[in-house]
């Protein structure tokens, strides 16, 4: 069974950089699918940032392009998101999912990243 | 890129059928037959109920059906039972090689 799950700082000071990681376990990671970063504020709703397919190839949300990086680390099975200059509106859960154009499969349980005002 | 549309809320009683919608446009809903539903429990993470549309995952109810016409795409879930009280969310792939969510409905079960 694939699992996922999503390690993080839990607060980030405003203006520092938001570094995330995803462990993957019961699939390899560069054997395939889309490997993506959604996040969820508290109390809204869900929003995609950032996927890379299993060959490398990334793909951004406009709005966040400029700050956004994903990355495999495919030593350690493991996707990598790094959001820099981090302000309260980051704050939110974030969820690192497995996916394929039509469908987001298996997801982590999510960590909480806080990004005080 | 925008966010798909959803009603916010949508209700009904036990053993009816309800029905959400999610509009989108021509460079995502209507483009492509890549449109999944989300529903998710207070506290935990998403769980796709349907994709590509109009198809379920394995070990997802029968109740919960997919459809799509032009911009839009819709949800219906029959039978309904206290449990499919959540939020859910669809979502599609774009002609910009993005993905996008919808804002999101809640369903509740009165």
């Amino acid at each position: 069974q694939v699992q996922l799950q999503e390690s993080g700082p839990g607060l980030v000071n405003p203006s520092e950089a938001l570094s995330l990681t995803c462990a993957v376990s019961g699939y390899s990671i560069t054997n395939g699918f889309f490997w993506g970063w959604i996040r969820q504020p508290p109390g809204k709703g869900l929003e995609w940032i950032a996927t890379i397919h299993h060959r490398g190839t990334t793909y951004y949300n406009p709005s966040l392009k400029s700050r956004v990086t994903i990355s495999l680390d495919t030593s350690k099975n493991q996707i990598s998101l790094k959001l820099t200059s981090g302000t309260a509106a980051d704050t939110a859960v974030y969820y690192c999912a497995r996916h394929g154009e039509g469908i987001f499969d298996f997801w982590g349980q999510g960590t909480l990243v806080s990004v005080p005002s | 890129q925008s966010a798909l549309t959803q009603p916010a809320s949508v209700s009904g009683s036990p053993g009816q059928s309800i029905a959400m919608s999610c509009t989108g446009t021509s460079s995502d809903v209507g483009r492509y037959n890549y449109v999944s539903w989300y529903q998710q429990h207070p506290g935990k993470a998403p769980k796709v109920v349907i994709y590509d549309v109009n198809k379920r995952p394995s070990g997802v109810s029968d109740r919960f059906s997919g459809s799509k016409s032009g911009n839009t795409a819709s949800l219906t879930i029959s039978g309904l039972q206290a449990e499919d009280e959540a939020d859910y969310y669809c979502n599609s792939y774009t002609t910009t090689s993005t993905w996008v969510f919808g804002g999101g409905t809640k369903l509740t079960v009165l």
